[in-house]
């Protein structure tokens, strides 16, 4: 069965880091792009960042350049999202998803907070 | 970036009828569209892809159309279970939803 977990979310101060981790089973990430999306309370769905079925290309909403890394451990099987600088704007559920999303975790919450 | 905008807002059916939620692109978009569904407490669900494409496991009585600045989607004989958030997404780089139409069942 084709699923993705996510982890790493939790309560962080504005200005610090957080990396979130999303760990694929039933398929190899190296075939495959992936995606983040988040969605903040109440609200609707925001793409943040993509990469590459090669891992060579990533991608960032203009929201997030600059703040936020994707990346992959093929080995791991495992994508990843290290986001630094937070703001109380990016407090949100974060999903990964598949390139096509078709397929999608059940999301990690991020609280950015004083 | 392009803004999607989606119409209505929110969806009032009874069991049946059919139901037409409308996206409309701030430019043309070179890609494709698709639409997702979310229901309460949980993920989102791809439903059309490629602007038309059922994804697997969609019934048919859900389809997409569409091209350029608009594309719709359409729910055949409304069921109480397709209540839920629809979001239409456009694949040109950034990528972007619409905020989203809400279907509810009289």
């Amino acid at each position: 069965e084709v699923q993705l977990l996510e982890s790493g979310g939790g309560f962080i101060q504005p200005g610090g880091s957080l990396r979130l981790s999303c760990t694929a089973s039933g398929f190899t990430l190296q075939n495959y792009g992936m995606t983040w999306v988040r969605q903040a309370p109440g609200k609707g769905l925001e793409w943040v960042s993509a990469i590459s079925p090669s891992g060579s290309r990533t991608y960032y909403a203009d929201s997030v350049k600059g703040r936020f890394i994707i990346s992959r451990d093929i080995s791991k099987n495992t994508l990843y999202l290290e986001m630094n600088s937070l703001r109380a704007e990016d407090t949100a559920l974060y999903y990964c998803a598949s390139g096509g999303m078709d397929v999608w975790g059940q999301g990690t919450t991020v609280t950015v907070s004083s | 970036e392009i803004v999607l905008t989606q119409s209505p807002a929110t969806l009032s059916l009874s069991p049946g009828e059919r139901a037409t939620l409308s996206c409309r692109a701030s430019q043309s978009v070179s890609t494709f569209f698709a639409w997702f569904q979310q229901k309460p407490g949980q993920a989102p669900r791809l439903l059309i892809y490629d602007t038309s494409k059922r994804a697997t496991g969609i019934p048919a009585r859900f389809s997409g159309s569409g091209s350029g600045t608009d594309c719709a989607l359409t729910i055949n004989s409304v069921d109480p279970e397709d209540i839920a958030m629809y979001y239409c997404q456009q694949r040109d780089n950034p990528i972007t939803f619409g905020q989203g139409t809400r279907l509810e069942i009289k």
